[in-house]
């Protein structure tokens, strides 16, 4: 079975600071992980994902991941927090099987402070 | 061009009555998937299709729910007697295949209301 935990389900930074939502997932098998963005009233957006290969992941509007085995984490970062960042954040493993099923985790929102 | 579609985008319904929720995906995809988010929580995976075969329903809460698809296009989904804990936003997603390597591109729900 897998899970995925996200810390902190609000996360409010500063506009210019750095951003940091963690996440941490337990996995039977080698996992694919994601990174998906949900701003209001929209569906949900694919951020990024680590699949295989490098393990410093880039995506979309300057943010990035690393998969850190060691640590069972996938920690998005974007050094320089923009209002339009304002969203809520979801992490996501892949159980990998044919059916690519997707376990998220709880999500955190972010608000962005002028 | 045309994202996934879910219709309708806000239903309030009175408890234990039926409700058919509708997803139209991106056409060409063969994977579609169901999921449900509960206010304040994450994603929880309901049942995906391929083509129109569903071989994981594993993530379906009770016999009150189903889903099916057709002409590998448009998906219902279909909740009967309504409870007030069905209420949440149901997602809808579609792939290309379910390839662990093909993006889920998501519809923007349907808020569903059990009063």
């Amino acid at each position: 079975a897998q899970s995925v935990t996200q810390l902190g389900s609000h996360v409010s930074v500063s506009e210019g600071a750095l951003v940091l939502l963690r996440c941490n997932y337990s996995s039977s098998v080698p996992p694919y992980l994601f990174w998906y963005v949900q701003y209001p009233n929209q569906g949900l957006q694919l951020l990024l994902k680590y699949t295989t290969g490098a393990t410093l992941v880039k995506g979309i509007n300057g943010f990035e991941a690393e998969f850190k085995k060691s640590e069972t984490s996938f920690h998005l970062t974007k050094p320089s927090a923009h209002m339009s960042d304002a969203a809520e954040y979801f992490c996501a493993v892949s159980d990998r099987t044919a059916g690519n099923k997707l376990t998220f985790g709880g999500g955190t929102r972010v608000l962005v402070k002028p | 061009g045309a994202g996934v579609s879910q219709s309708p985008s806000n239903k309030v319904t009175e408890k234990g009555k039926d409700v058919e929720l509708r997803c139209d995906p991106i056409s060409g995809h063969t994977a579609l998937y169901w999921y449900r988010q509960r206010l304040g929580q994450g994603l929880e995976f309901l049942i995906y299709f391929q083509g129109n075969s569903a071989p994981d329903k594993s993530g379906l809460p009770s016999d009150r729910f189903s889903a099916e698809r057709t002409g590998e296009s448009v998906s219902t989904l279909t909740i009967q007697r309504t409870q007030q804990e069905d209420s949440a936003v149901y997602l809808c997603a579609s792939s290309t295949r379910t390839g662990m390597n093909s993006p889920l591109h998501f519809g923007n729900g349907t808020r569903l209301t059990v009063t």
